[in-house]
């Protein structure tokens, strides 16, 4: 089945810009989404179709698709920011959803 | 505003079976792109993806839990549901449901998730 990859954990101060990979096998032939999981709440979308953002998301998150490697980027980093981001595609191969083991981002 | 809410038993036994129901408030199951899952998340885990269900009935299921699961849904009632058997304490989890777009691919709205615990 298709795996995604991401890093466990990154560390930026804040005002920083944050880049958050997730690594596949041709991911960039794929659309990926990222949720972001704040402490004890549900995950919310923030980047769908690689690159589109929901309404009320800041523009601060951005996000890019090529090759084997998917990009989630935050910049001008806030401490409201720290929170745990998955990178989600739907596998057709498999017919099945892959989310990303999650990577936790904490703002110094 | 869409919103989903679960609602079922939060502790299961071992080997029984876990049962949770999500109401839908906001707008209906009947959209013409509108799938409806279940995701679930062990404590200080990952996300995973339990499977979706359409308003006709059509299902996919991750084929790890394949064999376990059940999904139905009632749109008079506007309701979805989850069936998970012969649990074991590894089952033990937050479990949402979300709306998943088809086509899309993407789930947009989320239900506060609630803990399912498996002990004896």
């Amino acid at each position: 089945s298709y795996v995604l990859t991401q890093p466990p954990s990154l560390s930026v101060a804040p005002g920083q810009t944050a880049t958050i990979t997730c690594g596949g096998h041709n991911i960039g032939y794929k659309s990926v989404h990222w949720y972001q999981q704040k402490a004890a709440q549900a995950p919310v979308l923030v980047i769908f179709y690689d690159t589109d953002r929901p309404s009320g998301i800041p523009d601060r998150f951005s996000g890019s698709n090529s090759g084997n490697t998917a990009t989630l980027t935050v910049s001008r980093v806030e401490a409201g920011d720290e929170a745990d981001y998955f990178c989600q595609v739907w596998d057709t191969t498999s017919a099945q959803v892959v989310f990303g083991g999650g990577t936790k981002l904490t703002v110094l | 505003q869409l919103q989903l809410q679960e609602s079922g038993p939060r502790l299961v036994k071992p080997s029984e079976t876990l049962s949770l129901t999500c109401t839908v408030s906001g707008a209906s199951l009947t959209g013409n792109t509108d799938y409806w899952a279940w995701i679930r998340q062990p404590p200080a885990k990952g996300l995973e993806w339990i499977g979706s269900i359409y308003f006709s009935g059509t299902t996919y299921y991750n084929p790890s839990l394949k064999t376990r699961v059940s999904m139905s849904i009632d749109t008079s009632k506007k309701q979805f549901s989850l069936n998970l058997s012969s649990v074991t304490a590894s089952d033990t989890a937050v479990y949402f449901c979300v709306r998943w777009l088809w086509g899309r691919f993407h789930f947009d709205y989320w239900g506060q998730g609630s803990l399912v615990t498996v002990s004896s």
